[in-house]
């Protein structure tokens, strides 16, 4: 197996929902990372989890509690969220060693908040 | 520190000519390089790596790209462009083995082919 699998595809919500993006890989990857893209802009760093721990987080706003219940599974909780959230929510991983090997993305889930 | 620098945000082809996407880099070590793809409301796909093995990375789909320590460049090349190359290009560069978040991407170049 060699994907990394994102669900929801589509996610539409509105600001006073909660709701939560998964990811899962079988690839045996360590690292895992939530990006967040928005149109005709390069993905932006979110979190990073480095063997189930929480690494990095980058000044993200506490709507977005991201989770690593396994090695294999990442979730991102989102509860009131702003329209500007609207955005593909990308999910990766990356070999032990890091970055240095590339990451894996998902196919992405498109949120809307409305 | 790093950057990565992708010289044209808009590159236009011909369906059977040459494509060069060009990036250039800044790292203060040395440094894993990468072009990914991205074709519409899709996730990246890795075309190509160089991670201080041979400079001539040969990637997906006929793509390859040449590391130029000298120049600080890593373009992106193929020699016949195809309709369905038309995507989203991404040049990164990373700081090699580490989980810390260091790899930081261009701005994209996007790749119309024209038929």
């Amino acid at each position: 197996d060699t994907e990394v699998t994102q669900t929801p595809k589509h996610l539409v919500m509105g600001m006073t929902n909660k709701k939560s993006l998964k990811c899962e890989q079988h690839m045996g990857h360590r690292a895992m990372y939530w990006y967040k893209q928005k149109a005709k802009k390069p993905p932006e760093l979110m979190f990073v989890y480095s063997y189930e721990k929480l690494s990095i987080n980058e000044s993200v706003p506490s709507r977005f509690s991201p989770e690593c219940p396994n090695s294999s599974l990442l979730n991102l909780h989102l509860h009131a969220l702003q329209p500007e959230d609207s955005a593909l929510y990308l999910c990766a991983s990356s070999q032990d060693g890091g970055e240095g090997y590339g990451y894996t993305f998902g196919s992405g889930t498109r949120l809307t908040v409305v | 520190a790093q950057s990565v620098t992708q010289l044209d945000s808009h590159v236009s082809v011909s369906e059977g000519t040459p494509v060069l996407l060009r990036c250039n880099y800044s790292s203060s070590y040395s440094p894993s390089l990468f072009w990914y793809v991205q074709h519409p409301n899709k996730g990246l796909q890795l075309l190509l790596k160089y991670t201080s093995a041979a400079t001539l990375v040969k990637g997906i789909n006929g793509f390859e790209a040449e590391f130029k320590k000298s120049e600080t460049s890593f373009h992106l090349t193929k020699p016949s462009a195809h309709m369905s190359d038309a995507a989203e290009y991404f040049c990164v560069v990373s700081a090699p083995n580490t989980n810390a978040g260091k790899s930081t991407f261009g701005d994209g170049t996007t790749l119309t082919v024209k038929p």
